[in-house]
C-alpha cells in the first residue's frame, strides 16, 4: 500500500509567507526525501534526510524528521511564485537494501500567488 | 547536458496497439526506474534495473516489458494496450542506493483512445 501521505492536499498563500506540507509514512524508513514537480514536468529532487538526523536546511527549505511520529515536513520560507508546484515527499523503507525504491506519497500542490 | 531524457513526450494511441517509449541517462547512475504517475499524480513504482538486471517488479501486468540493453539504457514496451493505461510514463535513475536522490526524465504523457 502507499507508504506516504501528505497534508494539506493544496495549499494557496501569498508571496513572502511560508508554506509547511506534512508527510506521514507507514514503515521505518532509510531515509526520506522531498521532490518538486512543476505542472507538466518530471519530478527535481530537492533535499534528502536520512533516518538518524532529524533536521536539514538547503537554502529556503528547512526538513523536519520525526522518526517516532513517522513523519516529516518541508517548509518554504519567503515564498515566491516561482514555488508554485507539487511537492512529494518520498521514502526508501528499511530493508529494502541496495534497490532503491522510492515510494512516494501524493503529493501537496502549492500556488504562490504574487 | 547531463540528464535522464525520455522519448516520446506524447503518445496517442489506439487500444490494442503495442508501443514503446525509450530512456537513456548519461549521469553514470548504476539503477534505473520506471514509474507510472496516474490522473492523480499518484506515482508508483513499476519496474528497477540494476547494471542491467531486473531487480523490482511491482505486480505489473506482464502487457509491460522493460528492457535495458545497457545500464544507461531502459526501455519500456507496451503490448496490447488498454483504456486504463493512460498515465504519465517517467524514467528515472539513481546511484545504487538512491542516497542521493533520483533523477527524472520529463515523463512521456501516454493517451490510449
Amino acid at each position: 500500500s502507499q507508504q506516504g501521505e501528505e497534508d494539506p492536499q493544496a495549499l494557496s498563500i501569498q508571496e513572502g509567507e511560508n508554506a509547511t506540507m506534512n508527510c506521514s509514512y507507514k514503515t521505518s524508513i532509510n531515509n526520506l526525501q522531498w521532490y518538486r514537480q512543476n505542472s507538466g514536468r518530471g519530478l527535481v529532487h530537492l533535499i534528502l534526510i536520512r533516518s538518524n538526523e532529524r533536521e536539514k536546511h538547503s537554502g529556503r527549505l528547512r526538513v523536519t524528521l520525526d522518526t517516532s511520529k513517522k513523519s516529516s515536513s518541508l517548509l518554504i520560507t519567503a515564498s515566491r511564485a516561482a514555488d508554485t508546484a507539487s511537492y512529494f515527499c518520498a521514502t526508501v523503507p528499511q530493508g529494502s537494501g541496495n534497490t532503491g525504491k522510492l515510494i512516494f506519497g501524493q503529493g501537496t500542490t502549492l500556488q504562490v500567488k504574487p | 547536458d547531463t540528464a535522464v531524457s525520455q522519448t516520446p513526450k506524447y503518445l496517442v494511441t489506439q487500444m490494442g496497439n503495442d508501443k514503446s517509449i525509450k530512456c537513456e541517462q548519461n549521469l553514470g547512475h548504476d539503477t534505473m526506474y520506471w514509474y507510472k504517475q496516474d490522473s492523480k499524480k499518484f506515482l508508483k513504482i513499476m519496474f528497477s534495473y540494476n547494471n542491467k538486471e531486473l531487480i523490482i517488479n511491482e505486480t505489473v501486468p506482464n502487457r509491460f516489458s522493460p528492457k535495458s540493453p545497457d545500464k544507461a539504457h531502459l526501455n519500456l514496451h507496451i503490448n496490447s494496450l488498454e483504456l486504463g493505461d493512460s498515465a504519465v510514463y517517467f524514467c528515472a535513475s539513481s546511484q545504487t542506493d538512491s542516497s542521493y536522490g533520483y533523477t527524472f526524465g520529463s515523463g512521456t504523457r501516454l493517451t490510449v483512445v
